[in-house]
């Protein structure tokens, strides 16, 4: 099966600018996650959708960071704006359900964000 | 929040040899993941143990599960070159209300040398 697609792979942009990623799940899962990991540390949930339903969000910086799942598929982050310590690896995962449930994640390659 | 502790931060090894890890958790779980994570890429599923099971393995992989001491353990036997990367443990939280969130650990940075 397709694995989990992020775009880009890499961005580097200003402080104060603006950033979106985008993530494409594996077909069908119905639970998709977005992680932010900071160099040398593991990754920290912001979000996780159920559906196109958001069920966490307690770790997001909400007043410049937005996520949105579209018709429970696709899904976009955004940072607006941008602050120096924004710089990470944003990853995108996806599992068939929660992973309460026993499932597992499938994790896309991320992508590398570095603000200067 | 819940989250996984891991033990050591970091492990060098010889090829051949075997390769444990630690990890601790705080609160119930339902389940404990343990995953790799090779410079660069995104994370990959190694191993899933529910709470109601003690041990647990996948080819040169056995992870152990002690819910009385909230940790677990990961031993990756006559380790290869191929097998350096970072391994994090990641826990659920426990119980019918929560919303299946996992939550990683901060890592254990294996090297394994020819």
């Amino acid at each position: 099966e397709a694995g989990v697609a992020q775009s880009p792979r890499y961005k580097i942009i200003e402080k104060r600018q603006s950033v979106a990623f985008w993530c494409n799940p594996i077909s069908g899962h119905a639970t998709l996650y977005w992680y932010q990991q900071i160099l040398g540390q593991g990754p920290k949930l912001l979000i996780q959708f159920q559906n196109n339903g958001v069920v966490d969000d307690s770790q997001l910086p909400k007043d410049r960071f937005s996520a949105e799942r579209l018709k429970g598929v696709d899904s976009t982050l955004k940072i607006q704006p941008a602050k120096l310590e924004d710089s990470a690896v944003y990853l995108c995962a996806s599992s068939r359900d929660r992973a309460t449930l026993n499932e597992k994640l499938f994790f896309g390659s991320g992508t590398q964000l570095s603000v200067l | 929040s819940q989250q996984g502790e891991e033990d050591p931060q970091a492990l060098s090894i010889q090829e051949g040899e075997n390769a444990t890890m630690n990890c601790s958790y705080k609160t119930s779980i339902n389940n404990l993941q343990w995953y790799r994570q090779n410079s660069g890429r995104g994370l990959v599923h190694l191993i899933l143990i529910r709470s109601n099971e003690r041990e647990k393995h996948s080819g040169r992989l056995r992870v152990t599960l002690d819910t009385s001491k909230k940790s677990s353990s990961l031993l990756i036997t006559a380790s290869r070159a191929a097998d350096t990367a970072s391994y994090f443990c990641a826990t659920d939280a426990g119980g019918s209300s929560n919303t299946g969130k996992l939550i990683f650990g901060q890592g254990t940075t294996l090297q394994v040398k020819p």
